[in-house]
């Protein structure tokens, strides 16, 4: 089946710890995004990609970083830098030509 | 102010009942505009694009107005599977067109 996978599906991470979040895409999809959801909030973009080895920072990107070595993947890491790192994350991939994004189930991350 | 806005709602509607979400966006330069619908603790989900015609898929009913710069979802006919919070989401127009969301409105639809 095509479509976007994540994970972990739950993660915990003490203070100070860097952890990272996995995408996958077999779309065939050349960009891919990463957003955050807090309660009562509309999505945020933290970076996005759109072509391998290329990304740019999104509206939130600090505390955060990535990378797009492969055209399927498309990892972010949530560095201890990370003021408020607790939230829903999700990841996506657009098809150009109609302008669509589709989304992977998330990822929610919890700092303890 | 907030690029997109929506009303949070929630709206609390019976089964059978037409309800109608609207969606103000503020970048007169937008071009493309989309609902979502996410249900709780899930991704969001397209549920159609929205075109300057106005576009219809079943009992849901985009319409865009340029001129006021907003978007509104007619859903008839409600069902107890449509509560859910809808996303208005515009595409910003730069490198990379960006999505922009809206916070969503829940809607609850009760039998």
């Amino acid at each position: 089946d095509g479509g976007i996978t994540q994970s972990p599906k739950y993660l915990f991470r003490k203070e100070g710890q860097n952890v990272t979040l996995s995408c996958e895409q077999n779309l065939n999809h050349d960009a891919m995004y990463w957003y955050r959801q807090d309660p009562g909030q509309g999505l945020r973009l933290i970076y996005y990609s759109q072509i391998v080895n290329d990304f740019q920072k999104g509206d939130i990107a600090e505390g955060y970083s990535v990378s797009r070595e492969k055209k399927e993947s498309f990892p972010l890491t949530v560095t201890s830098a990370q003021k408020n790192p607790t939230a829903f994350y999700l990841c996506a991939s657009m098809h150009r030509a109609t302008d669509t994004q589709y989304f992977g189930p998330g990822t929610r991350l919890t700092v303890l | 102010r907030k690029e997109v806005e929506q009303d949070p709602g929630p709206f609390n509607v019976p089964e059978g009942a037409t309800v109608a979400f609207n969606c103000t966006y503020s970048n007169s330069a937008s071009q493309s505009f989309f609902w979502y619908r996410q249900d709780c603790r899930k991704e969001p989900k397209l549920l159609m694009s929205v075109y300057s015609s106005g576009n219809e898929d079943g009992r849901f009913t985009a319409q865009l107005n340029r001129a006021s710069q907003y978007i509104s979802l007619l859903i008839r006919d409600s069902k107890l599977s449509d509560s859910a919070t809808y996303l208005c989401v515009v595409i910003r127009m730069e490198y990379g067109n960006k999505l922009v969301f809206g916070a969503g409105t829940i809607l609850r639809v009760k039998s």
